[in-house]
């Protein structure tokens, strides 16, 4: 079965500090691939999503994350972490064929980012 | 569009008692979700419809869950004989299910969630 792996379940950065949030995955072929972020009392927000292409993507907030086919990874970073960074992030993969798939996303158990000032 | 809507956003209950939830998607949203998230994990697939269709439930949704989107726009929840195992986060998601290749389908926009508590 599929599976999501955050090996970090809490990080403490200090503010204007790089960010490295780690994903692996465990699948049959190369899934869809997405990263959300949740803050308290908020729903989950899209930060970036890798379905083809350049392995490097970028997303909302200055995030990036990229796609490692032969780690089977899709780390997620920033260069300079702002206070307001301070959430919950998930990964979060879907299967590509599509059909019954679409939208059955699985995700990570979720890392807790700290900020620090 | 105000986005995903969900109601309410916390309910206390007491074990045996039902609860309902509701979801109002995105409008032009033909594809909508149900995700039960508990503490420190993340989102777990329940269910979901296309238009007013349910096409898939999940293993985790016992008998005493039943999920309906009757018109193809809102969907409701319900959790019959609440027990305290049912407390968790329950989230809401759409996406638009139409383009060529399929990968907008996967683009979900989640909703705030509503939070059970059951005691």
């Amino acid at each position: 079965a599929q599976s999501v792996t955050q090996p970090d379940i809490h990080i403490t950065v200090s503010e204007g500090a790089s960010l490295e949030l780690r994903c692996n995955y465990s699948y049959g072929a190369t899934p869809y691939l997405f990263w959300y972020v949740q803050s308290p009392g908020q729903g989950l927000q899209l930060l970036l999503k890798y379905f083809s292409g350049d392995t490097l993507v970028q997303g909302i907030k200055g995030f990036e994350a990229e796609f490692k086919r032969s780690q089977s990874s899709f780390n997620l970073r920033k260069p300079s972490v702002h206070w307001s960074d301070a959430a919950e992030y998930f990964c979060a993969v879907v299967r590509r064929a599509g059909g019954t798939s679409y939208g059955k996303l699985t995700f990570g158990q979720g890392t807790i980012l700290t900020v620090h000032p | 569009d105000t986005g995903v809507s969900q109601n309410p956003r916390h309910k206390i209950t007491k074990r045996g008692q039902n609860v309902t939830f509701r979801c109002d998607p995105i409008s032009e949203h033909n594809r909508l979700y149900w995700y039960r998230q508990t503490l420190g994990q993340g989102p777990e697939f329940l269910t979901y419809f296309q238009n007013e269709a349910q096409l898939e439930k999940s293993r985790l949704l016992s008998d005493r869950f039943s999920a309906e989107r009757p018109k193809g726009s809102f969907s409701t929840l319900e959790i019959q004989r609440t027990e305290q195992g049912d407390s968790a986060m329950y989230l809401c998601a759409s996406s638009l299910g139409r383009q060529a290749k399929g990968s907008g389908a996967n683009v979900l926009t989640f909703g705030a969630g509503s939070r059970l508590t059951v005691l």
